[in-house]
């Protein structure tokens, strides 16, 4: 059965800095993995989709990697704003599950000004 | 883009009522839906999925009688939260899949229902 994790659970950097979140999940049978932003209180916004096919994906000031095989992926957040406080949340569809998304617990991330 | 809108955003009710949540794609037609229960600083659960002209299938855990799930149109499902106690106040996210584009969800901003 797959499982997502997500290190650490919170994260707080001083404006500016560039930082990565972490990912992992158990099975390496995906049909794509998917990086999420929640603002407290708030819905989703997907960010990033990259799909099982391709090693990472980037828009903006976000660049967002997967590694297949050790069931890794990584969400590098470059000069970073207190605009990119939220909650950060990792998915993946997995083959196991029918179409379904399966979640990781996110990341809360603090960029203190 | 393809937005995903849920009503109300937040409702407040009492022990023993009935509470419905809407969620609607606004410009796509979904033939699943998907209803989401998070609970503070934890993932998103999923609670069932739902298809249009059919019953919802519920993820184990799930009272079906409680959470009842309807799916009347392809742009269209409800919630309803029946005989609502305070353990059910949460926050409830629903999300859309294209029919054109099954492999991606859009979500919904989310409701927050308080039981008092």
């Amino acid at each position: 059965k797959q499982e997502v994790t997500q290190i650490p659970a919170a994260l707080s950097v001083p404006e500016g800095e560039n930082l990565v979140l972490n990912c992992s999940f158990t099975d390496s049978a995906i049909y794509n993995l998917q990086w999420f932003r929640q603002d407290p209180g708030k819905g989703l916004t997907s960010l990033l989709l990259i799909q099982s096919s391709q090693r990472e994906q980037t828009s903006g000031r976000l660049n967002a990697s997967l590694d297949k095989s050790s069931g890794r992926s990584t969400l590098y957040i470059a000069a970073s704003q207190p605009g990119d406080s939220a909650t950060y949340l990792c998915a993946v569809r997995s083959m196991d599950s029918n179409y379904q998304l399966i979640w990781g617990a996110g990341t809360k991330l603090i960029i203190k000004p | 883009g393809a937005v995903v809108s849920q009503h109300p955003s937040r409702v407040i009710c009492k022990s023993g009522t009935s509470v419905k949540i809407e969620c609607r794609s606004l410009d796509f037609q979904a033939t699943t839906m998907f209803w989401y229960r998070q609970f503070p600083k934890k993932s998103l659960m999923l609670m069932a999925t739902s298809n249009e002209g059919s019953k919802a299938t519920y993820e184990q855990g799930v009272e079906k009688d409680k959470f009842l799930i309807n799916h009347a149109s392809l742009t269209l499902s409800t919630l309803t939260v029946t005989s609502a106690h305070p353990e059910d106040s949460s926050f409830y996210i629903c999300s859309a899949r294209d029919l054109r584009v099954p492999e991606t969800q859009y979500f919904g901003p989310g409701t927050r229902l308080l039981v008092l």
